[in-house]
């Protein structure tokens, strides 16, 4: 069972244009989100995260936003550059359990 | 400044063959972390380490065993290797279950 799903594999936007990555979940347990980046042939590195005592953080050009009654969260980016071109994970945990479930990532291309 | 490295970073095994692959982290980490990506599964958990001295396991450990060396190492053992075994493997490292995860860049494994 899929606790974390990011149900697009891809994603195209033109650059300047703002991104939007949508990531669901189905165990209610999970109350921190954590959104990875990462590029060929390199690790995922982290973006940003958001505990669910919250609804919204931002870093710069890159926003996440959570609705626990949904069990979604997203990812914007604003505005989107070339640069962003990458895979991006959505990932969760809760409470002292320190396993990270991550969803199978999501296709990012910004055209120029 | 190094972060989480792994070694090697590319290897061809053949089946029934034995290898450990190696991972070391430079941030006095607490918690270390093995993940498997394969195409279109995203990122899932092998094998994980809290703290020096202890091992669990994660969504799929069979085939494989881990050692925490010490508090920067952590090893993953492929006892016989088998063709499923065929993935890129990610080493992680995070000072506690609440801090993001820090990766390696990954070893490339085929067996055949």
């Amino acid at each position: 069972d899929q606790q974390v799903k990011q149900n697009s594999p891809s994603l195209s936007v033109q650059e300047g244009r703002i991104s939007i990555l949508n990531c669901d979940y189905t165990n209610s347990m999970f109350d921190y989100f954590l959104w990875y980046k990462k590029y060929p042939a390199e690790g995922p590195t982290f973006l940003i995260s958001i505990s669910s005592i919250k609804d919204k953080n931002e870093d710069g050009r890159f926003t996440v936003f959570l609705n626990k009654s949904a069990k979604h969260l997203s990812l914007h980016i604003v505005p989107s550059q070339p640069g962003d071109s990458a895979v991006y994970f959505c990932a969760a945990f809760f409470g002292a359990n320190s396993k990270l479930t991550f969803g199978k990532g999501i296709t990012l291309s910004v055209r120029p | 400044n190094a972060g989480v490295t792994q070694t090697p970073k590319f290897q061809v095994l053949k089946t029934g063959q034995s290898m450990t692959l190696q991972c070391a982290q430079d941030m006095n980490h607490n918690s270390m972390y093995w993940y498997r990506q394969d195409p279109g599964m995203g990122l899932r958990l092998i094998y994980y380490s809290a703290s020096e001295g202890t091992t669990d396991k994660g969504e799929v450990p069979n085939g494989y065993n881990v050692s925490r060396l010490n508090k920067r190492e952590f090893s993953l053992r492929l006892e016989s290797a088998a063709p499923s075994q065929t993935s890129v493997y990610f080493c992680a490292s995070s000072d506690s279950a609440a801090r993001p995860q820090h990766f390696g860049d990954g070893t490339r494994l085929s067996i055949l």
